[in-house]
């Protein structure tokens, strides 16, 4: 079954610590895989998709086929990536697969 | 470019009653869908529609139903509502079939069911 695993549903760091958000996958064929985030009182939105291996204000994520993996990385927390992080599978049909979400927290 | 809009932005109703909630999608997207989102389950998936035919379903009873107009705007109706209906309710449109697969949402319907 498709499935995708966020399996902490609080993480709490300190500002200026590193921070991995972690992400498991579950699928047959090849996953297009996206993080989302919503900032407090703000609408969700894309953060990163795997496909553009880009880095969005300091995040990364990379694909781990061997692993079923696309955690979410940042080397050094700022206060304001306190936020919901969600990790979103698409599948063929198009239809978004979502983990339950991590609510990161970043301690001044 | 308009993002995603969502009418009302709250709501209260009594356990028993109906609901339609609303959503403009962004001009040019053909696929909207619709999520649940509570403190306790997170993102539930409701269903998604494109050029006006349900293509996917969620897990949700059928007091859920919902449809698409011929300019893409969608509704979302709950009947006989029940206290824990009480959620946010979020639609997102996209471009599908183009590569661009990014979902852009509304700011969500806070829907309270007292």
């Amino acid at each position: 079954a498709q499935r995708v695993t966020q399996p902490e549903k609080l993480l709490s760091v300190f500002k200026g610590a590193p921070v991995e958000l972690k992400c498991n996958y579950s699928y047959s064929g090849s996953p297009e895989l996206f993080w989302y985030v919503q900032y407090s009182r703000q609408r969700l939105q894309l953060l990163l998709r795997h496909i553009s291996r880009e880095s969005i204000k300091g995040f990364t994520a990379d694909l781990n086929k061997g692993e079923t993996s696309f955690h979410l990385k940042k080397p050094f927390a700022q206060e304001e990536d306190s936020a919901m992080y969600y990790c979103a599978l698409r599948d063929s049909n198009y239809q978004l697969i979502w983990g339950a979400g991590t609510k990161l927290i970043i301690k001044p | 470019k308009a993002g995603v809009t969502q009418t009302p932005r709250y709501l209260i109703k009594t356990r028993g009653q109906q609901v339609t909630l609303s959503c403009s999608p962004i001009s040019g997207h053909r696929s909207v869908s619709w999520y649940q989102q509570t403190p306790g389950q997170g993102l539930q998936f409701l269903f998604e529609y494109f050029s006006e035919t349900q293509r996917n379903k969620g897990n949700f009873p059928g007091r859920f139903s919902g449809r698409q107009f011929s300019n893409s705007r969608s509704e979302m109706n709950v009947s006989t509502l029940e206290l824990g209906d009480s959620a946010l309710y979020l639609c997102a449109s996209s471009l599908v079939g183009t590569g661009n697969t990014e979902a852009f949402f509304g700011q969500g319907t806070r829907l309270t069911v007292v």
